[in-house]
C-alpha cells in the first residue's frame, strides 16, 4: 500500500524558514518523480515544485523560485521542501504527491494528508 | 503558461442528478488532462487520468471526455459522498503543472 506522510509544518514568522518532509512507503521511491502541491485558505490547488526520481531535475513555480528548494533522499525514501524567506502568502496546507508518467499523460496518483504551514507574526 | 478555466465555479445538485463540469485549456494539451476530487481535511484523490481513464477503485459513475482544449467530467447519479470540490489539471507543459480553480459541488 502506497503511503505518503508529510511533517514539519507549523507557525513561522515572516522571513523565517521551515523544512517539510514527506516519508514514502509502498513503492520504489527512487523510480518516481515527486511533487509538492499547496492549498492556501479558501484557494485552489497550486503545484509549487517537482523533482525527478534521481533528483537531478527540479522545477519550481514562479511564486517560490529562489526561496524554496526541493530535494530527496532515496536511501531513506524521504522528500523534502526547504522553505526560506517565508511570506504570509505562503500560508497553506502543503501536500506531497507521487507522479506517474504514462505514455498518454502524466498524473499524481497518490497524495499525502498534508501539513499546515502558517506564516504570521 | 497554460491556463486552465473550470466552469461553473460552484453548483448545487441533488442526490441522483447528473452533473457536468467543464475545463478549458488556454492552448491545446492533447489528452494531458486529469481530474481530482478534494474533500476538506482529506488528501486530493485522482479520479480520471489522460482525459478519460478511470483510476482504479473509482466508481464508474465518474467519467471524463475531451481532447485538445475542451474537457468534461461527468458524474452520472450523484451520491452523498460525491459532494466535494473537483479540480482539473494539465500535465502537458513542463512542470509545475497547473490546476483549474476548482468546482464546488454542494447539496441542493
Amino acid at each position: 500500500e502506497v503511503q505518503l506522510l508529510e511533517s514539519g509544518g507549523g507557525l513561522v514568522q515572516p522571513g523565517g524558514s521551515l523544512r517539510l518532509s514527506c516519508a514514502a512507503s509502498g513503492f520504489e521511491f527512487r523510480s518516481y518523480g515527486m511533487t509538492w502541491v499547496r492549498q492556501a485558505p479558501g484557494k485552489g490547488l497550486e503545484c509549487v515544485s517537482e523533482i525527478s526520481g534521481r533528483g537531478d531535475n527540479t522545477y519550481y513555480a514562479d511564486s517560490v523560485k529562489g526561496r524554496f528548494t526541493i530535494s530527496r533522499d532515496n536511501s531513506k525514501n524521504i522528500l523534502y521542501l526547504q522553505m526560506n524567506t517565508l511570506r504570509a502568502e505562503d500560508t497553506a496546507m502543503y501536500y506531497c504527491a507521487k507522479i506517474y508518467r504514462g505514455v498518454e499523460a502524466h498524473w499524481n496518483d497518490y497524495w499525502g494528508q498534508g501539513t499546515l504551514v502558517t506564516v504570521s507574526s | 503558461d497554460i491556463q486552465m478555466t473550470q466552469s461553473p465555479s460552484s453548483l448545487s445538485a441533488s442526490v441522483g442528478d447528473r452533473v457536468t463540469i467543464t475545463c478549458r485549456a488556454s492552448q491545446s494539451i492533447s489528452k494531458f488532462l486529469n481530474w481530482y476530487q478534494h474533500k476538506p481535511g482529506k488528501a486530493p484523490k485522482l479520479l480520471i487520468y489522460a482525459a478519460s481513464g478511470l483510476q482504479s477503485g473509482v466508481p464508474s459513475r465518474f467519467s471524463g471526455s475531451g481532447s485538445g482544449t475542451d474537457f468534461t467530467l461527468t458524474i452520472s447519479g450523484l451520491q452523498l459522498e460525491d459532494f466535494a470540490t473537483y479540480y482539473c489539471q494539465q500535465s502537458y507543459s513542463d512542470p509545475p503543472w497547473t490546476f483549474g480553480q476548482g468546482t464546488k459541488v454542494e447539496i441542493k
